[in-house]
């Protein structure tokens, strides 16, 4: 098992609608969890943290965790053709010193 | 200003040869990443800077030597170079006073070893 898993993709959605990006981890203990977006040939930038349960918005972006299953998501609302990237979980597990990411969701909104 | 910058932007090399990749930060951060991104788009840690202080050493071939003069700096040098080595390589650091914040990444140095 993997220890941060997404499903590669391609996710197409229509201008407009709802893109759901969905992250599972395998270490019961994570604390920290991120969503970064890669556009391609690009670094990967830091779009929202959450830390505990429940959902956190900011803007057109909600993270939704639920430590007791294990899963972080993204919601995109209001999707725009320049949210076309990839989408990469990463999660700060316990005893690690730094991010271990998932291979990141490719996101295509159709115009 | 550039918070996070590596030189150089593309690197094209042949196999056996050695190279290096600076990174710079100046967003006052004490811990500093190499991360590498296979063209499956994973990334992977490699190794990790603390105040100056190796702190992660994943497993990665002894031809990977990493330097931190002070804080702000991180170099990746590389021997005897090889084709599996050709990936992007991403610096990145995280804010003082904790090891386990999000992190802020350079641009990235695409490697290619022909």
């Amino acid at each position: 098992q993997k220890e941060v898993e997404q499903n590669s993709g391609p996710l197409s959605v229509p201008e407009g609608a709802i893109a759901s990006l969905n992250c599972t981890y395998s270490d019961r203990v994570s604390q920290s969890f991120f969503w970064y977006r890669q556009y391609s040939g690009k670094s990967p930038e830091l779009i929202m943290s959450i830390y505990s349960n429940g959902d956190k918005e900011d803007g057109r972006f909600t993270a939704q965790l639920n430590k007791a299953s294990q899963y972080v998501s993204l919601l995109i609302r209001d999707s725009q053709p320049s949210d076309s990237a990839t989408y990469l979980c990463a999660v700060n597990m316990a005893g690690r010193r730094a991010l271990t990411f998932g291979s990141g969701t490719r996101l295509q909104v159709q115009p | 200003d550039t918070a996070v910058s590596q030189t150089p932007k593309y690197l094209v090399t042949q196999m056996g040869n050695d190279k290096s990749i600076k990174c710079e930060q100046n967003l006052g951060h004490d811990t500093m990443y190499w991360y590498k991104q296979d063209s499956k788009k994973f990334l992977k840690i490699m190794f990790s800077y603390n105040n100056k202080e190796l702190i992660i050493n994943e497993t990665v071939p002894n031809r990977f030597s990493p330097k931190s003069p002070d804080k702000a700096h991180l170099n990746l040098h590389i021997n005897s170079l090889e084709l599996g080595d050709s990936a992007v390589y991403f610096c990145a650091s995280s804010s003082p006073g904790s090891l386990n914040t999000e992190a802020f990444f350079g641009q990235g140095t695409r490697l290619t070893v022909v």
